[in-house]
């Protein structure tokens, strides 16, 4: 019944490595997101996707891509880990880009490079 | 460019009694939206309350409410009969049209006393 999940809820590498992050909605939405939450709670969008079409792309590093093989879906990979990305990522989603709409978020993937 | 200011990192209140949370903001926008959403430990953030900048109305739920001055750009939130359960992280949201993503204020951690 979980409307956003995310997989795995913790992630610890070593630096350099590369992971992936999943996430998947049952809520029918359109439109999906990926936040960054940094050690001071600060909460920041990363991409938002429409319809599995990348919407927003923020000041990134190219080492981040979002993959969205079907609109229940947007995964998080990331390449060449390096110790300024540990942070808690969260998936969110709405049912569109108006600005009226609530994001549901999952509960979030605490990753650790070390 | 959208920006959303919380000046109060930390904020605690007795059981049952009321506190008040400040958010300022600026958008150059007329049709946008303010949220709060909330994030207890548990990491979950879930939507307090919305208000539509169009809507004079303030936004009321259960013991939730908002006091939205527009020409101010305040948004505060009060909490009434504060419970053990509203301790959380406490964020402040914008979402207007034309910047088509949410974009949060740093954030009050609020601790409710017994």
């Amino acid at each position: 019944d979980t409307a956003v999940s995310q997989t795995p809820k913790y992630l610890v590498t070593q630096m350099g490595n590369d992971k992936s992050i999943k996430c998947e909605q049952n809520l029918g939405h359109d439109t999906m997101y990926w936040y960054k939450q940094d050690s001071k709670k600060f909460l920041k969008i990363m991409f938002s996707y429409n319809n599995k079409e990348l919407i927003i792309n923020e000041t990134v590093p190219n080492r981040f891509s979002p993959k969205s093989p079907d609109k229940a879906h947007l995964n998080l990979h990331i390449n060449s880990l390096e110790l300024g990305d540990s942070a808690v990522y969260f998936c969110a989603s709405s049912q569109g880009l108006g600005p009226y709409n609530e994001q549901f978020f999952g509960p979030g993937t605490r990753l650790t490079v070390l | 460019a959208q920006t959303v200011t919380q000046s109060q990192p930390e904020m605690s209140v007795q059981e049952a009694e009321t506190v008040t949370l400040s958010c300022t903001y600026d958008t150059s926008e007329n049709n946008y939206y303010l949220f709060w959403y909330k994030q207890p430990p548990s990491r979950q953030m879930i939507l307090v309350i919305r208000q539509e900048a169009y809507k004079q109305q303030n936004a009321t739920e259960n013991r939730f409410s908002v006091n939205f001055q527009k020409a101010a750009k305040s948004f505060s939130l009060k909490i009434s009969d504060s419970q053990l359960g509203d301790t959380a992280m406490y964020f402040c949201g914008l979402s207007s049209g034309s910047a088509r993503q949410l974009t949060f204020g740093s954030g009050t951690q609020l601790t409710v006393l017994p």
